[in-house]
């Protein structure tokens, strides 16, 4: 099976760097997703990685380590905006789809 | 816009009535998830198919839930008979394998 653990919650400032982070153990393993939810809406997909190290995307990276198995997500120059639950996710065998428990993060003034 | 769309959005319900969902996939994906989002639990996947054959449905209470995807434009969850305890938000998902997952907007499920 798969699980996959973060934080429940992160704070911090505008303008801050935050990581949040994943630790999975699974049976198979196909690369770390990451989504980003507002609340009240739906998961939409931030990025995904196959390999190790690190696969940037604006403000955001991400950062895979399949020998330690782990892996964090990287939001710099912070928002208000920003204020959301993220999840990790990985496939499994088969393509199944599994989410990490969730990281609810608040970004302050 | 391609988008995955799902009915009702809003759904209350009273306790032993049945419950039908349904999602329209984003023409061309071949995967198909549903998820039950819930404070307690997070975003639990109940089943899943893939070029409309579905693969796992280990995740749903096999007694109530049922989920079939007749067709490449319908996915469908029932749930018969629906307890309180299934109040949730229930998604669809789309996607390529489980590469970039497209989410519809959910449906709200609430049973009295």
């Amino acid at each position: 099976g798969q699980s996959l653990e973060q934080p429940s919650e992160v704070t911090a400032v505008e303008g801050a760097i935050v990581q949040i982070n994943c630790t999975y153990q699974t049976s198979g393993f196909y690369g770390l997703s990451w989504y980003q939810q507002h609340d009240g809406g739906a998961p939409t997909f931030l990025s995904y990685n196959a390999l190790d190290g690190l696969e940037e995307t604006g403000r955001f990276s991400s950062f895979l380590s399949r020998s330690d198995s782990y892996g964090y997500l990287l939001l710099q120059e912070l928002q208000m905006k920003d204020s959301a639950s993220y999840f990790c996710a990985s496939p499994g065998t088969a393509s199944k789809l599994t989410f990490g428990t969730g990281t609810r993060l608040q970004v302050t003034l | 816009d391609a988008r995955v769309t799902q009915t009702p959005r809003d759904k209350v319900t009273e306790m032993g009535q049945e419950v039908t969902m349904r999602c329209q996939p984003i023409l061309g994906h071949n995967t198909v998830f549903w998820y039950r989002q819930t404070m307690m639990q997070g975003l639990e996947l109940l089943a899943y198919f893939r070029n409309r054959a579905p693969l796992d449905d280990s995740g749903m209470p096999k007694d109530r839930f049922s989920a079939e995807m007749p067709d490449a434009t319908l996915a469908t969850l029932k749930i018969q008979p629906s307890e309180p305890r299934d109040s949730a938000v229930y998604f669809c998902a789309s996607g390529f394998d489980a590469g970039e997952l497209f989410f519809g907007e959910g449906s709200r499920l609430t049973v009295l």
